[in-house]
């Protein structure tokens, strides 16, 4: 069965560093997500893509954050300057369509020294 | 501020027994409807979605949904020691496609 992968699974960066976290998506799929969550916190949405665009993003997703389809199977997460309060599990999901049910990835835990 | 609350538990149950957990949503514009199991450390795994009011089955899990009420609810019958973890609602408006998540009921299933 098609899953969405995520590597790496547990990122260790010092405050003020760049991190790029990498998902691959099902391939049939053309909705990319990201989102997070906070040690003991719900799932928060922090963007939503589409046709190599962001379609909707989050008051999280400030312009430390972007995100890229590099290829045609990756999709990536940067944090362009972590600070300590980024430290969180990372999901990407995907969809087929608009209104499809969301599969999510592994996750990759972020940890920000 | 759209919310998605639920009793964050645990709720403890008997194994075979069903167990009852319970969502609210502030959005009356929500369309979509999703429960997700999540296993400590792990990701959000879709169990059922539900679309329209009433009841919606799937083996031993039943989703029910009240719009009117802005409710929804999942049962798990004959529940197991392996069905404890975490349950996240989730809804998702009419007008975008970001889940919007409630803090999720740990369900603990007692041998």
């Amino acid at each position: 069965e098609p899953e969405v992968t995520q590597t790496p699974s547990h990122q260790v960066t010092q405050m003020g560093q760049e991190v790029i976290l990498r998902c691959v998506p099902i391939s049939n799929h053309l909705y990319f997500y990201w989102y997070r969550q906070i040690l003991g916190q719900k799932v928060e949405f922090l963007v939503s893509f589409y046709n190599n665009e962001i379609s909707e993003k989050s008051e999280i997703f400030d312009d430390q954050f972007s995100v890229e389809r590099p290829d045609g199977s990756n999709f990536t997460l940067k944090i362009r300057s972590t600070k300590l309060e980024d430290s969180a599990m990372y999901f990407c999901a995907s969809s087929e369509g608009y209104t499809d049910t969301q599969y999510f990835g592994p996750g990759t835990r972020l940890t920000v020294l | 501020q759209k919310e998605v609350e639920q009793n964050s538990g645990p709720l403890s149950v008997p194994e075979g027994a069903i167990a009852s957990l319970n969502c609210t949503y502030s959005d009356r514009g929500s369309q979509s409807f999703f429960w997700y199991r999540q296993y400590s450390g792990k990701s959000p795994e879709l169990i059922m979605f539900i679309y329209s009011n009433g009841d919606k089955e799937d083996g031993r899990f039943t989703a029910q949904l009240n719009k009117a009420s802005q409710y929804v609810s999942l049962l798990i019958r004959d529940s197991q020691p392996s069905d404890s973890a975490t349950y996240l609602c989730a809804v998702k408006g009419g007008a975008t496609n970001k889940l919007i998540f409630g803090t999720g009921t740990l369900l603990a299933v007692q041998p």
